[in-house]
């Protein structure tokens, strides 16, 4: 599986919309790229999964460019609530590995 | 709809002994995965369980070792405990034939061995 890397922590404040972008450079034709978010003693909470161009649910939308090297998280509008680690990962069948992820803080 | 369960919660162990955690899935899913999550860490992959069988093991030794039930339920089993295998152990269910392969996570075992 392709190993993904993004950002180790980032800052925002509320009511803004933050983007979480994830390279995945040697992603394979059948994997998928997903979205997990996880709070503190808590088990990891899907958010989105895409394959190609633009995904969009009621909490996040995911972008995918054509070569799907990369892909960006938006999450709109966040609140306090959102403060947790997101992690990105590419998955293939049944295999899903998770990298470090990214800390994101909401400030008030 | 009940989701995927754990038990138990929390669990204080001793340097050397055995532990077995288990995992319920999510009501119609087959496929039982799981993982290690040390503080501060993301989660990896222990081993995979569908049709009772291990289908994939991540990088982990022979000391962990896992079941699975007909009834699609899972046992994780740690032997000789060492201090590092302090974590929280995740389960997470899924449905084999998805393609989208959507996980869905149980809340953990929160083990410290001392």
């Amino acid at each position: 599986l392709a190993k993904t890397t993004q950002p180790i922590s980032m800052d925002s404040y509320e009511g803004q919309e933050v983007n979480i972008t994830c390279s995945h450079n040697n992603i394979a034709t059948n994997d998928y790229i997903t979205w997990y978010q996880q709070f503190p003693s808590q088990g990891p909470r899907f958010i989105i999964q895409g394959y190609k161009t633009k995904v969009t649910n009621e909490v996040a939308s995911l972008f995918i460019p054509a070569d799907r090297k990369s892909s960006t998280l938006s999450l709109p509008r966040v609140s306090l609530s959102d403060t947790a680690v997101y992690y990105c990962l590419v998955n293939r069948n049944n295999d899903m590995r998770f990298g470090a992820g990214t800390r994101l803080t909401v400030k008030p | 709809d009940a989701g995927v369960t754990q038990s138990p919660t929390h669990l204080i162990k001793t340097r050397g002994q055995q532990v077995t955690l288990r995992c319920s899935p999510k009501s119609g899913h087959d496929t039982v995965s799981w993982y290690q999550q040390a503080l501060g860490q993301g989660p990896q992959f222990i081993f995979q369980y569908y049709e009772e069988e291990e289908r994939q093991r991540g990088n982990f030794p022979d000391r962990f070792s896992g079941h699975q039930f007909p009834n699609y339920s899972s046992e994780l089993n740690v032997n000789a405990l060492l201090l590092g295998d302090s974590a929280l152990y995740l389960c997470a269910s899924s449905l084999y034939r998805d393609t989208s392969y959507e996980q869905y996570f149980g809340p953990g075992t929160r083990l410290t061995v001392t």
